[in-house]
């Protein structure tokens, strides 16, 4: 099947500053993809959607200054994490479906474990 | 407008016993639907889907899950627990528009014990 990857799987960083993840589509390209944090024994929530060559789609709640997203490329989106504080200590997964149409599963990434002290 | 939710949030069997993992939904949409194992630390791998073909669907490790549309229910189910599937198990729900959303159950931590 098809391959996402995150990198770096695991950051720890210090209180204020910034902190890039990287999803990867490694062999489809993927003009959308879903950005989502996990915390300790809770379930997946959808923040953002990133689209490539255009605008990232944020959901309610969640600040786009502080959430920066670039869809650089077919294969490539980031998700900054600006003045990292210690709440945004979590788990952030990204998916990517390999076409728009919904009857295909969401591919997704191994996940980025940050830690802010 | 569309939810999932998961009855159990914890699960406990036996090893070779039976598993049952319970799932409602709802949608406004003809919705397609999956279930996602979350090993601890890891990423979420696809166990099977639901895409209005059969309503019973096998995956892989030997689970399978019918969809009930008069019961808006998508249950997951194995005959016989092996120590291996302890995790986390998510049940989703998005709907048949394109690029449409996922929406994700709050899991079900499934424990066997030997």
């Amino acid at each position: 099947g098809a391959v996402v990857s995150q990198h770096p799987s695991r950051v720890i960083c210090k209180s204020g500053t910034s902190v890039k993840i990287e999803c990867r589509s490694l062999d489809f390209q993927a003009t959308t993809m879903f950005w989502y944090r996990q915390f300790p024994k809770q379930s997946l929530m959808l923040m953002a959607t990133s689209n490539e060559g255009s605008k990232a789609t944020y959901e309610q709640g969640v600040e786009k200054d502080k959430f920066l997203i670039n869809h650089a490329s077919l294969t490539l989106s980031t998700l900054t994490v600006t003045s990292a504080h210690p709440e945004d200590s979590s788990f952030y997964i990204c998916s990517a479906p390999p076409s728009a149409s919904s009857y295909n599963e969401q591919f997704f990434g191994p996940g980025t474990r940050l830690t802010v002290l | 407008a569309q939810s999932v939710t998961q009855l159990d949030s914890h699960v406990s069997v036996s090893e070779g016993t039976p598993v049952l993992l319970r799932c409602n939904y709802s949608s406004s949409y003809s919705p397609s639907l999956f279930w996602y194992v979350q090993h601890p630390n890891k990423g979420l791998q696809l166990l099977l889907k639901y895409t209005s073909a059969a309503t019973l669907v096998k995956g892989i490790n030997g689970f399978e899950a019918e969809f009930k549309k008069s019961e808006t229910s998508f249950h997951l189910t194995k005959p016989s627990a092996h120590m291996s599937d302890a995790a986390e198990y998510f049940c989703v729900v998005r709907p048949n528009t394109n690029a449409g959303k996922s929406t994700f159950g709050d899991g079900t931590t499934l424990t066997v014990k030997p």
